[in-house]
């Protein structure tokens, strides 16, 4: 079976620019979270949608926003892109919303921003 | 704020020897608290968790953790390291009704030598 998988893998915009980045959680799980890993740090929590509702937003601008589709893929989209911005994106899905169990990573997308 | 405190950036044990790595929390309650590692240019993969019970918790790859309550503590352990267990582990927390709103130490880095 397939696990979660993203795209792109790697990515390089400028400061200004959008981005969306794609996930496809693992087939039957409906809840899919978003978390920024910057380098040298922990992940940090963005986004968790569930039956394609937001059912959770970390600490993150308005620039950042995601949705969720009926297939239960994602997108992430980040406007007006900075320099911090730089980050491993990553995904993860669940079965269900309140998640007791484990979280299934993606490898996520690397985003340079110039 | 709540935070995951992994106090060590690196923590180096020779091959078959003990290893622990640790984790302190802050979520007051009844935390669910979870170990990951994160592989060189890979997302995460899930260890093992706790959520109530029984305070040594058994996990994947031979890896343990006990939960202490009085020293809000939740070190990692295994009793013989490989060397293929060098990676990057992150202690995670979260709220029982938190969805999948996990916030993660900075991470410590294992390095298993020979």
């Amino acid at each position: 079976d397939a696990g979660v998988t993203q795209s792109p893998t790697h990515l390089i915009k400028t400061r200004g620019q959008h981005v969306t980045l794609r996930c496809s959680p693992i087939s039957g799980h409906k809840s899919v979270s978003w978390y920024q890993q910057v380098l040298g740090q922990g992940p940090q929590f963005i986004f968790q949608y569930y039956e394609k509702e937001e059912r959770g937003r970390g600490n993150f601008p308005d620039r950042f926003s995601a949705r969720q589709f009926p297939n239960y893929s994602s997108e992430l989209n980040v406007n007006a892109l900075l320099l911090g911005d730089s980050a491993l994106y990553l995904c993860a899905s669940s079965l269900e919303r309140g998640n007791t169990g484990e979280l299934f990573f993606g490898e996520g997308s690397r985003l340079t921003v110039l | 704020a709540q935070s995951v405190a992994q106090p060590e950036d690196q923590v180096n044990v020779a091959e078959g020897n003990p290893l622990t790595v640790k984790c302190t929390y802050s979520v007051s309650g009844n935390p669910y608290l979870f170990w990951y590692v994160q592989y060189p240019n890979r997302g995460l993969q899930f260890l093992l968790k706790y959520i109530t019970g029984d305070n040594l918790v058994k996990g994947s790859y031979g890896f343990e953790a006990e939960f202490n309550k009085s020293q809000t503590s939740f070190h990692l352990k295994k009793p013989s390291a490989l060397v293929s267990d060098s990676a990057l582990y992150f202690c995670a927390q979260k709220p029982n009704n938190a969805g999948n709103m996990l916030t993660f130490g900075g991470g410590t880095r294992l390095m298993v030598k020979p």
